[in-house]
């Protein structure tokens, strides 16, 4: 499984834009990026997943560059309420039995007011 | 629709003793996964119960040990309990065959080894 580097922790102000950027460098052709969001004392809670490219969707936008050895996670106008752990992991959409999710570090984002 | 359900939410336990913890998935979900996740830490996996088998396991010693049930609940259990093994223990679930966008976790149950 493809390895992930993302920064350990980041600091943000209400309504400003974040953007956390993942490294896999050794992502494979099968592989998916897939972001989580976990809150203290909660599981981690899926965002959004992609293969190449942009993808948007309510919460978040994807930006994958063409070489894929990177992404990164855009979060438009956060809020207190986005304070959490973000993490990103990299595998295939569907294996052919398991589908274990390989976690990080992860990136503590702190939103502040 | 309930999502994953655990239980208990918070457990303390001593050194050498045996723990077992529960979890319902989501409506409409077969396939169950259980992972560690040490304070500070992102969640490790420890194995996945599919059609009431172990279908994949990781880095986990044979004290750590689970079952799923006809009705996909499943267990996990924990022997001979290890200062080490205090962590929040995350249950997830999912229709066999699916994305992995489609997993689900539960809240989690926070054992405490003294």
């Amino acid at each position: 499984l493809a390895k992930t580097t993302q920064p350990i922790s980041m600091d943000s102000y209400e309504g400003q834009e974040v953007n956390i950027t993942c490294s896999h460098n050794n992502i494979a052709t099968n592989d998916y990026i897939t972001w989580y969001q976990q809150f203290p004392s909660q599981g981690p809670r899926f965002i959004i997943q992609g293969y190449k490219t942009k993808v948007t969707n309510e919460v978040a936008s994807l930006f994958i560059p063409a070489d894929r050895k990177s992404s990164t996670l855009s979060l438009p106008r956060v809020s207190l309420s986005d304070t959490a752990v973000y993490y990103c992991l990299v595998g295939p959409w569907v294996t052919n039995a398991g589908n274990m999710l390989t976690f990080g570090g992860g990136t503590r984002l702190m939103v502040k007011p | 629709d309930a999502g994953v359900t655990q239980s208990p939410t918070h457990l303390i336990k001593t050194r050498g003793q045996q723990v077992t913890l529960r979890c319902s998935p989501k409506s409409g979900h077969d396939t169950v996964s259980w992972y560690q996740q040490a304070l500070g830490q992102g969640p490790q996996f420890i194995f996945q119960y599919y059609e009431e088998e172990e279908r994949q396991r990781g880095n986990f010693p044979d004290r750590f040990s689970g079952h799923q049930f006809p009705n996909y609940s499943s267990e996990l259990n924990v022997n001979a309990l290890l200062l080490g093994d205090s962590a929040l223990y995350l249950c997830a679930s999912r229709r066999d065959r699916e994305s992995t966008d489609t997993q689900y976790f539960g809240p989690g149950t926070r054992l405490t080894v003294l």
